[in-house]
Parts: C-alpha cells; structure tokens; sequence
C-alpha cells in the first residue's frame, strides 16, 4: 500500500517549457487535489478532482490544467512554465466528504515535487 | 469566506517544555478543524481533526487541541516537547465547497 505517489520528485525547466506532474493514489479514494506551497503562505489549492470524471478549479488555477484519467490517477500540467510557477507542489486524495452530519476525511499527501523555472 | 490565522511563522521551545502553537479560524457553522504536520522534505499528514464531536481532541505523538467557540480557537498544545517535534504545523479549516483552507505554517523549533 504506497498510499499517495508523485513523479517526479525533482524538476527544472526553462521559461516556456511544458511538463506534467503525475499523482497516483492506491486507496480508491474518490477525491483527489493540486496544491502548491510557498514559504509563509501555507498551501494553495490549484485545482480538486471530487470524484472520477469531474475536476474544479480551486484558489490558483491560472497556467495550470489538470487530468482526471481515471479514479486512481490525477495529473497537473504546466503548458508554458513560468518563473511565478517555481514551487513544490502536492498531491492529495481523501474519501470526501460523507454528508450532512458525517464527517470529513482526512486528506492523505504525497511526497511533493520541487518544480524550479529558470 | 472561511480563514485561519496562525499566530507565529516560528515557535521556539526548549526540550521538555510545553508546545503552544496557536490558531484562529473565521466563523463557520459547523466547523471543522484540523492540525497537519509536516515533517523537513515530506508531504503533510494528520495530527488530529475537529468534527464537534467533543472540545478536546487527541492526535498523534502526544499532541492535543481544544476547540474553543467563544474564542473561536483551535490552539494545539503538548505538554513536554521532544526533538522529534520539530517540524511545520499547519492549520486549516473546510469551507462550504468541503475544501481546506490553509493557514500559513508555524515552524516549531526545539533547543537542546
């Protein structure tokens, strides 16, 4: 049970260049989540996934688009990168929220990946 | 719109010293509160949420926080700090889409 896994874990790339991130999750969780973090600004939602076949934009969507290829997979693609994008990025999937009066499960996190834009 | 307010981007304790990290959310009917940690080059994991199910809330590691109204507090304490604790505290609170909201981070700080 790997829980949550992100590729890769390390990337630089050029102004201009594009790259995806890949997020899996091996808990059939159906609630999946982009966020990046900045030093002194805690984390930023990019975009949610609530469930297989739907995707949301979250608090910073803008230069960022996002895949929900099936219930275990959500990537995060840069399609021209900018310095502004330099961040570690994570992943995160959770079974949601189970209704009025239930509770909220936990988010599960991945490792992160360090993105540098030169 | 919902917030949270972590006072104090560092904390600085001694070993064995109580650990008082602070949190302060906006108004939310029901709110739900939750504390992450975040160990040096890893992801955030849970140290324990609120859900109203009681005021006081154990999490992992010894760590505990008590949800307070009035206050509209989520204060997280331990009371003997170990070197193992240094890390960033995060808190956050759910917003009427079910989404976190993140506070900003505190660095906790263990001196020998």
């Amino acid at each position: 049970n790997a829980g949550v896994t992100q590729t890769p874990k390390f990337q630089v790339l050029k102004t201009g260049q594009s790259m995806t991130l890949q997020c899996a999750q091996d808990m059939n969780h159906n609630s999946m989540y982009w966020y990046r973090q900045d030093p002194g600004m805690g984390l930023r939602l990019i975009y949610y996934s609530a469930s297989e076949g739907t995707t949301d934009k979250g608090e910073v969507p803008n230069g960022y688009n996002v895949s929900r290829l099936n219930k275990r997979e959500f990537s995060l693609r840069l399609e021209s990168a900018a310095p502004s994008q330099t961040s570690v990025y994570f992943c995160a999937s959770s079974g949601g929220y189970s209704g009025s009066g239930g509770t909220y499960n936990e988010q599960f996190f991945g490792p992160g990946t360090r993105l540098t834009v030169l | 719109a919902q917030s949270v307010t972590q006072l104090g981007s560092h904390v600085s304790v001694s070993e064995g010293a109580l650990v008082l990290l602070r949190c302060n959310y906006s108004s939310s009917v029901p709110p739900y509160l939750f504390w992450y940690v975040q160990y040096p080059n890893q992801g955030l994991q849970l140290l324990l949420k609120y859900t109203s199910a009681a005021t006081l809330v154990k999490g992992i590691n010894g760590f505990e926080a008590e949800f307070k109204k009035s206050e509209t507090s989520f204060h997280l304490t331990k009371p003997s700090a170990h070197m193992s604790d240094a890390a960033e505290y995060f808190c956050a609170t759910m917003d009427s889409n079910y989404q976190l909201i993140w506070g900003a981070g505190t660095k906790l700080i263990i001196k020998p």
